[in-house]
């Protein structure tokens, strides 16, 4: 059974980068058959879609949430078989929980979850 | 960009239907997904493709989508479906996600 693990440092000061990784176990993320998604949630709040990257042997892309895009970038390791996300320039807007979620791609819904990762942006 | 509104909180009795509205512009035209999330845990998909439903999710959860809305039902809820549920598309190339409503069985 696949499962989406989110881990990073908990605690980012404003303006610094905040990078997570998603660790996937029981399945590889070069299969090509998967798109690989990261969405946040500011405690108390609802859901944002941040981006998603799509990788396989012989090619790989990803695509961004609009509002986000100059500050996200979503990366593979396939040795590792993990995902990565860095989003520059934090503001305390972006303290929340952080997942990881698989989808089929069209037609676009997660069918799987991570735990989720919190992240505080705080000096 | 395009937006997903759903009504902030809905209350049942146990027992009785509950439904959920998810409203967007020509929504109807779209695929639409239903999340469960339940307090500190993950979002569950309930419904994708506007009324499949994964395995393991009970037939009392159902979906519908025309027009300018989408509905989840719940019928026969139970108190274990109390959690917030979250409405998603698909447009321009982005995930959207609906504001969110609070389910209260009460």
């Amino acid at each position: 059974q696949v499962q989406l693990q989110e881990s990073g440092p908990g605690l980012v000061k404003p303006s610094q980068t905040l990078s997570l990784t998603c660790s996937v176990s029981g399945g590889s993320i070069s299969s090509g058959a998967y798109y690989w998604n990261w969405i946040r949630q500011p405690v108390g709040k609802g859901l944002e879609w941040i981006g998603y990257i799509y990788y396989s042997r012989s090619t790989s892309h990803t695509n961004y949430n609009n509002t986000l895009r100059s500050r996200i970038s979503i990366s593979a390791d396939p040795v590792k078989n993990q995902i990565s996300l860095n989003l520059n320039s934090v503001t305390v807007e972006d303290t929340a929980v952080y997942y990881c979620a698989r989808d089929y791609g069209d037609p676009w819904y997660f069918h799987l979850w991570g735990r989720g990762s919190l992240v505080i942006v705080s000096s | 960009s395009y937006d997903l509104t759903q009504p902030p909180s809905v209350s049942v009795s146990p027992g009785q239907t509950a439904s959920i509205t998810c409203s967007g512009d020509k929504l109807g035209h779209k695929y639409v997904s239903w999340y469960q999330q339940k307090p500190g845990q993950s979002p569950v998909l309930l419904i994708y493709e506007d009324k499949k439903r994964p395995s393991g999710i009970p037939e009392r959860f159902s979906g519908s989508n025309s027009g300018n809305t989408a509905t989840l039902t719940i019928g026969g809820t139970q108190v274990l479906d109390e959690a917030d549920y979250y409405c998603q598309t698909w447009d321009s190339s982005n995930y959207v996600f609906g504001s969110g409503t609070e389910v209260t069985v009460l």
